[in-house]
């Protein structure tokens, strides 16, 4: 099983809600990162979990919390968001990401809106 | 930070065309990955190169490495339609980076 799964498919948010998205792995992957896409650009990278332990931030506001309770799953959670946050979600994982540069399975990401 | 630079930004071609990306970096890198993402879709692993000079083949596609590890290239041949969407290098050096990408358009 090569397969990420990402729920919800379509997320829609008022500004002053609390909402999570949720990204599952079974390939026995040690780590999982959270991207952020805008249209017609490149992800960029939010979160690294590597062994269940948060290793990256790249600086991301604290609206967004991630969590990694176990090691097949990742969450984000998102409150008081802005409309600039509005996005394509994607969630990765690699078998590992101390010292390496591993191939990252994607999954199918979530589109969220920000009203 | 960080900035990995691909030209072209947009290429149409027709069907049977070649087509070329290439990415350029700052940095000498230690190894560098493609990935492929179709419209409305997420990105797919592609390949990953790690030598200096290498060069990598996957039927139509030709990847290649810089002999100062700086840049690389994508190299279709004969292009189809299902080779439609946008290829990114991503690389690790520092930080994960993905380049801006080039968008790829096939009219049949």
């Amino acid at each position: 099983d090569t397969e990420v799964t990402q729920t919800p498919k379509h997320l829609v948010m008022g500004m002053t809600n609390k909402k999570s998205l949720k990204c599952e792995q079974h390939m026995g992957h040690r780590a999982m990162y959270w991207y952020k896409q805008k249209a017609k650009k490149p992800p960029e990278l939010m979160f690294v979990y590597s062994y269940e332990k948060l290793s990256i931030n790249e600086s991301v506001p604290s609206r967004f919390s991630p969590e990694c309770p176990n090691s097949s799953l990742l969450n984000l959670h998102l409150h008081a968001l802005q409309p600039e946050d509005s996005a394509l979600y994607l969630c990765a994982s690699s078998q590992e990401a101390a010292g390496g540069f591993e191939t990252q399975y994607f999954g199918p990401g979530t589109r969220l809106l920000v009203l | 930070g960080q900035q990995v630079m691909q030209i072209p930004q947009y290429q149409h071609v027709q069907e049977g065309e070649d087509f070329t990306t290439y990415c350029n970096s700052s940095t000498t890198l230690s190894n560098i990955q493609w990935y492929k993402q179709r419209p409305g879709g997420h990105p797919v692993f592609l390949i990953q190169l790690v030598k200096s000079g290498e060069v990598k083949k996957q039927k139509r596609l030709t990847f290649q490495f810089g002999e100062a590890k700086k840049n690389s290239s994508l190299h279709i041949t004969a292009t189809q339609t299902t080779d439609v969407g946008t290829y990114f290098c991503l690389i690790g050096f520092q930080k994960l980076v993905f380049g801006t990408g080039t968008r790829l358009l096939v009219s049949p």
